[in-house]
C-alpha cells in the first residue's frame, strides 16, 4: 500500500513568492494534515482538512492557507514568504474517525 | 491546550544497551498519545500509540511504552538498542474530544538518540 507522498521534494522560493505544496493521502484515508518543522521551533500543527471542509488551525498568519480537493489530495499554499518560512512541511494522512496520522517524507522550502 | 515535555534533548547509549526516553504530557482532557521516529532527512514514522485499555504498549522495532495516568507520562522503552535506532524521536498527544485541540498532534522537542558501537 502506498503511503503519503509529497511534491516537490525541494523548492527554492525568493521572499515575496508563492509557494504551493501538494500532499497526496493514503488511499481510503479522508483527513490530511499540515505541519511546519522549522529549525528551533520544533513541529508544529497547520492546517487540518477533512472531506474537503478545513477543521482545525494552527497560530498562523492567513498568508499560510490550503485546500482539499474531491480525491483527499490536499494543497499548501503560502503566500508573500518570509525567510522565516523556510523550514521542512510535512503532511499527513489519517482514516475516518481515526486519530492515528501517518507521514509523508516532506517537503523542504527555502526562502532566499 | 495540550504540551508535552521531553526530558532529554540527547541520549548516548551503546549498542545492545537498554534505553528510555522520557516524555511527560499535560492536558484538561483526555488525551490519545504517540511515539514517532525520524531518521535525517525523512518523515516521520509512527513507532506506536495509546489509545486505550492497557497501558503498556508495544510498538514496531522492539519498542514499548507505558501510559502513567497519575504521573501523566508515557515514557519509551527499548531493551536493547542497535545503531540503525539512531534517529531523533517524538513524542506527541492529541486531544481525545472536540475543542480547539481537536485533530491536532502537539509534539516534544525531540529527543536525538545515538546509538554509539
Amino acid at each position: 500500500e502506498a503511503g503519503v507522498t509529497q511534491s516537490p521534494t525541494h523548492l527554492i522560493k525568493t521572499r515575496g513568492q508563492q509557494a504551493t505544496l501538494r500532499c497526496s493521502p493514503i488511499s481510503g484515508h479522508t483527513s490530511v494534515y499540515w505541519y511546519q518543522q522549522a529549525l528551533g521551533l520544533g513541529l508544529q500543527f497547520l492546517l487540518w482538512y477533512d472531506e474537503g471542509e478545513e477543521r482545525n488551525r494552527g497560530n498562523f498568519p492567513p498568508r499560510f492557507s490550503g485546500r482539499q480537493f474531491p480525491n483527499y489530495s490536499s494543497e499548501l499554499n503560502v503566500n508573500a514568504l518570509e525567510l522565516e518560512d523556510s523550514a521542512l512541511y510535512l503532511c499527513a494522512s489519517g482514516g475516518p474517525f481515526s486519530y492515528e496520522q501517518y507521514f509523508g517524507p516532506g517537503t523542504r522550502l527555502t526562502v532566499t | 491546550a495540550q504540551s508535552v515535555t521531553q526530558l532529554d534533548s540527547q541520549v548516548p547509549v551503546f549498542e545492545e544497551a537498554p534505553v528510555e526516553l522520557r516524555c511527560n504530557y499535560s492536558s484538561s482532557v483526555s488525551v490519545y498519545l504517540f511515539w514517532y521516529v525520524q531518521y535525517p532527512n525523512q518523515g516521520l514514522q509512527l513507532l506506536l500509540k495509546y489509545l486505550s485499555g492497557s497501558t503498556l504498549v508495544k510498538g514496531i522495532n522492539g519498542f514499548e511504552a507505558e501510559f502513567n495516568k497519575s504521573q501523566t507520562s508515557f515514557h519509551l522503552r527499548k531493551p536493547s538498542v542497535h545503531i540503525s535506532d539512531t534517529a531523533e524521536y517524538f513524542c506527541a498527544v492529541s486531544a481525545s474530544g472536540g475543542g480547539t485541540s481537536y485533530g491536532k498532534l502537539t509534539f516534544g522537542q525531540g529527543t536525538i538518540l545515538t546509538v554509539h558501537p
